[in-house]
Order: structure tokens, then C-alpha cells, then sequence
């Protein structure tokens, strides 16, 4: 199994402008979330979803959107990049009543 | 003020020294208490999970969680290298949505 995979690594960005981070999972867990991870912050939520077309706001939603059309992938996407979007984004999946999350290895986002 | 609050570190030991880390939090709904490892440039993984107050132990880790006074820590003896990495308390409420509130993360260096 691959767990939590996140495409791309590293990305740079214009203000202004949009794109997707994407994630997949193959372990067939219905909750998977978007968290954001800034220095001194910790990990805030963004969205989660608890299956294929059912998704639902975290902490810090404003700014990104997401889609969840199968199981596996759950992709975040930004509408309008801006500079306080710079962080570094994981995806996590878990077993339903389960507490273990799972995260992918992450994306660095800079928006310049 | 921070629902969940943990010393930044680095906390810097030598190898075999016994390392305690520790998170304080303000929410008296938390009834479950994670901590997850993180090593760098990597997604966080769970490394312990404790429900309401008590000791767990696991190998060379041990929870410990004190309800009473909002204070969790962990606990590692006989610390290697390997340990390396940034610790994240992660605690919950009693709600069905099982979100958790991460700490920012206590950073630990084990030198050899």
C-alpha cells in the first residue's frame, strides 16, 4: 500500500493566481482532511470530508476549496493564490470511528 | 490564548538521557489525548493514545495525562537519535467529528 500520496512536493506561486494540490489514499478510509502547518501554529484544519460527496469546513476554509467524487482522492484546491497561503498543506485519511490519522508526506506552497 | 500550548524548543539531549515534553491545554472537553512524531520534512504519524487521565505505556514511551490540571506529557527513556524529530500533543473531544486541536509542536534533538 501506498498510504497517503500528495502531488506536487513543492510548488511556487504568483498571487492570483489558482491550483490544485492533490491527494490519494488506497486504504479505503472515508474521513480524509486538508491541514495547513505554519511555524508556531500547529496543524489547523481546513476541510474534511467523512466520504465520497459529503465535504464540510475546518478552522481555516476561506481561500480553498475541495471536491471528494471517489474514496480515494480528495484534492484542494486554491481559487486565488495569496502570500498568507504560503505553509506547508498535508492530507490525512482515517478509518471511520477511528482516532489514527494517516498524512501524506505534504506540499510547500510559496506564493509570491 | 491557544487551546493547546507546547514549548517550541529545541529541547537538545544527549543520547540516553530521559526526555519529558509537555503540552498544557484550556478545554475541559478533551477526554482523548494523542501524540504524534514528526520528522522533518514528513506528514506527522501517531506515536501514543491515551483516553482521560492515567499513564500508558509503550516500549521506551510513556504518556502520561493529568485531567486536573490540563497537563499532558510524554515521556521517552533512553533516548536514541532515532528520536530526533518534533512531538505534537494532539487532544479531542467526546463529539462524533473526532477533530483533534494539534499543539504547535515541542522540537527534540538527541545528540549522539
Amino acid at each position: 500500500n501506498a498510504g497517503v500520496t500528495q502531488t506536487p512536493k513543492f510548488q511556487v506561486l504568483k498571487t492570483g493566481q489558482s491550483m490544485t494540490l492533490q491527494c490519494a489514499q488506497d486504504m479505503n478510509h472515508e474521513y480524509m482532511s486538508w491541514y495547513r502547518q505554519d511555524p508556531g501554529m500547529g496543524l489547523r484544519l481546513i476541510h474534511y470530508s467523512v466520504g465520497a460527496g459529503i465535504t464540510d469546513q475546518g478552522e481555516v476554509p476561506n481561500g480553498y476549496n475541495v471536491s471528494r467524487s471517489t474514496t480515494e482522492d480528495f484534492p484542494l484546491r486554491l481559487l486565488s493564490a495569496a502570500p498568507s497561503q504560503t505553509s506547508v498543506y498535508f492530507c490525512a485519511s482515517r478509518e471511520t470511528g477511528v482516532d489514527e490519522q494517516f498524512f501524506g508526506p505534504g506540499t510547500r506552497l510559496t506564493v509570491l | 490564548q491557544k487551546e493547546v500550548e507546547q514549548d517550541p524548543g529545541p529541547l537538545s539531549v544527549p543520547e540516553g538521557a530521559i526526555v519529558s515534553l509537555n503540552c498544557t491545554y484550556s478545554n475541559s472537553a478533551f477526554q482523548y489525548f494523542m501524540w504524534y512524531r514528526q520528522y522533518s520534512r514528513k506528514g506527522p504519524e501517531l506515536l501514543m493514545y491515551t483516553y482521560s487521565s492515567g499513564n500508558k505505556e509503550d516500549g521506551r514511551f510513556t504518556a502520561q495525562v493529568d485531567k486536573s490540571s490540563k497537563y499532558i506529557s510524554l515521556f521517552i527513556r533512553d533516548s536514541q537519535p532515532s528520536d530526533s524529530a518534533t512531538y505534537l500533543c494532539a487532544p479531542r473531544g467526546d463529539t462524533g467529528r473526532r477533530a483533534l486541536t494539534f499543539g504547535s509542536g515541542t522540537r527534540l534533538q538527541v545528540q549522539p
